[in-house]
């Protein structure tokens, strides 16, 4: 069990453009969800963390207006990068928290913005 | 305060060694600490995890070393074998939020 899923794997899009990027916990439900940003060969980096049925908490230096995220549900949340530009172009990671286990990780978003 | 600091950055093994990183913390508020393995291009996958009212964790080939005092703990992975080569984050967190900080990440090699 604790299978989180992204869709999609990867996208690509035009500078200016916004896309949506959905985190599902497939097999618990999350009231819990955290989204991160890895670029090649370093850390993850937590951008904000997602609560269901509230608003999501951003981390410092991560721009709420630009990365609009959603927690609709128990095993949906959404992250959304509006007016997307090249340096957004990056590895997005949901995670889910499952009670008493522990956060489980989605296998990634891989978003190039041309 | 919040940082985890993960070392090596880099690591060569043998088949069969013994395959150690190690990690280190301030925050004595952190209450959980688990590894993750990530291959490239995929997520993080949970390994093992400890909280610090133990010392030692094992699963399988993979066991957590925790030292309280030290604010340090390490994972060992026992008889390496070249599909564990990926890249291994620890991570500390205060269980009650819910929040990780990750360490740095070791790239671990293993030859045939």
């Amino acid at each position: 069990g604790a299978v989180v899923s992204q869709h999609p794997s990867w996208v690509i899009c035009k500078s200016g453009t916004s896309v949506k990027i959905e985190c599902r916990s497939l097999d618990f439900q999350a009231t819990t969800m955290f989204w991160y940003r890895q670029f090649p060969k370093q850390s993850l980096m937590l951008m904000a963390t997602s609560n269901e049925g509230s608003k999501a908490t951003y981390e410092q230096g991560v721009e709420k207006d630009k990365f609009l995220i959603n927690h609709a549900s128990l095993t949906l949340s959404t992250l959304t990068v509006t007016s997307a530009h090249p340096e957004d172009s990056s590895f997005y990671i949901c995670s889910a928290r499952r009670e008493a286990s522990g956060q489980y990780f989605g296998p990634g978003t891989r978003l190039t913005v041309t | 305060q919040q940082q985890v600091k993960q070392s090596p950055q880099s690591l060569i093994v043998q088949k069969g060694g013994i395959s150690i990183i190690n990690c280190a913390y301030e925050n004595t508020a952190f209450d959980y600490f688990p590894w993750y393995q990530q291959f490239p291009g995929k997520g993080p996958a949970l390994l093992i995890a400890i909280r610090p009212d133990v010392s030692e964790k094992k699963e399988g080939r993979f066991t957590i070393s925790f030292n309280k005092s030290a604010k340090q703990f390490s994972l060992h992975i026992m008889d390496s074998q070249p599909g564990d080569s990926a890249t291994y984050f620890c991570a500390a967190g205060v269980d009650s939020s819910y929040k990780l900080i990750f360490g740095s990440g070791t790239r671990l090699l293993v030859r045939p």
